[in-house]
């Protein structure tokens, strides 16, 4: 079974740093491109970043760039996304996704981990 | 970037009714369209992909529509566990956006 557990959220003040982690299971985490996307609270979805299987591609939403970083670790089937300089509208569920396997685009997300929180609040 | 909109934003149906929710892109992305469902306090699922194609496990009675910039999501007989929010996405190029999504509420 395809499993992805999210880790790493919780309260921040602005201005500061969180990293959070994505643990997968259940498939052969080195052939798939791996993602983020958030949900403000009542609000839709955003896609955040996403990363190629071996780490040669990385793409961000232009409104995160420079803050933001996304990397994995094959040999530990483990994603994240190392967040700087933390804002109040970053205040989200964050969500890993899973790249759909031998589709033409990276964006396609099918399969997706329980979300973790992140706030941030003074 | 390429921007989606949905309509409608929310209705109430029936079980057994036939629901249809439309998806509109600003450009033209081919068949790089794809439909999730999303209950509430629970993750996106992903219904279809490629415009008409059925993920595993989907419920036949989901179906996707359209190419080009038009597309559709129809439920053939709607059921309870339908409710909760509908969302297309384009996934044609870099960034990938999602639409604000169809809330679906049963009555």
């Amino acid at each position: 079974e395809v499993q992805l557990v999210e880790s790493g959220g919780g309260l921040v003040k602005p201005g500061g740093s969180l990293r959070l982690s994505c643990t997968a299971s259940g498939f052969p985490f080195d052939t798939y491109s791996v993602n983020w996307v958030r949900q403000a609270p009542g609000k839709g979805l955003e896609w955040v970043a996403s990363i190629s299987r071996d780490s040669t591609y990385t793409y961000y939403a232009d409104s995160l760039k420079g803050r933001f970083t996304i990397s994995r670790d094959n040999t530990n089937a483990a994603l994240f996304l190392q967040m700087k300089s933390l804002r109040a509208d970053d205040t989200a569920i964050y969500y890993c996704a899973r790249t759909r396997f031998g589709h033409l685009s990276t964006f396609l997300f099918d399969s997706w981990g329980q979300g973790v929180l992140v706030t941030v609040s003074s | 970037d390429i921007q989606m909109a949905q309509s409608p934003s929310s209705l109430s149906a029936s079980v057994g009714d036939r629901v249809t929710i439309t998806c509109r892109a600003s450009e033209t992305i081919a068949d790089f369209l794809n439909w999730y469902h999303q209950k509430p306090g629970k993750a996106p699922k992903l219904l279809i992909y490629a415009a008409s194609n059925l993920q595993d496990g989907v419920p036949s009675r989901f179906s996707g529509s359209g190419s080009g910039t038009d597309f559709t999501l129809t439920i053939s007989s709607l059921q309870p566990e339908d409710f909760g929010v509908y969302y297309c996405q384009h996934s044609f190029t870099p960034p990938p956006a999602f639409g604000p999504g169809t809330k679906v509420e049963i009555k």
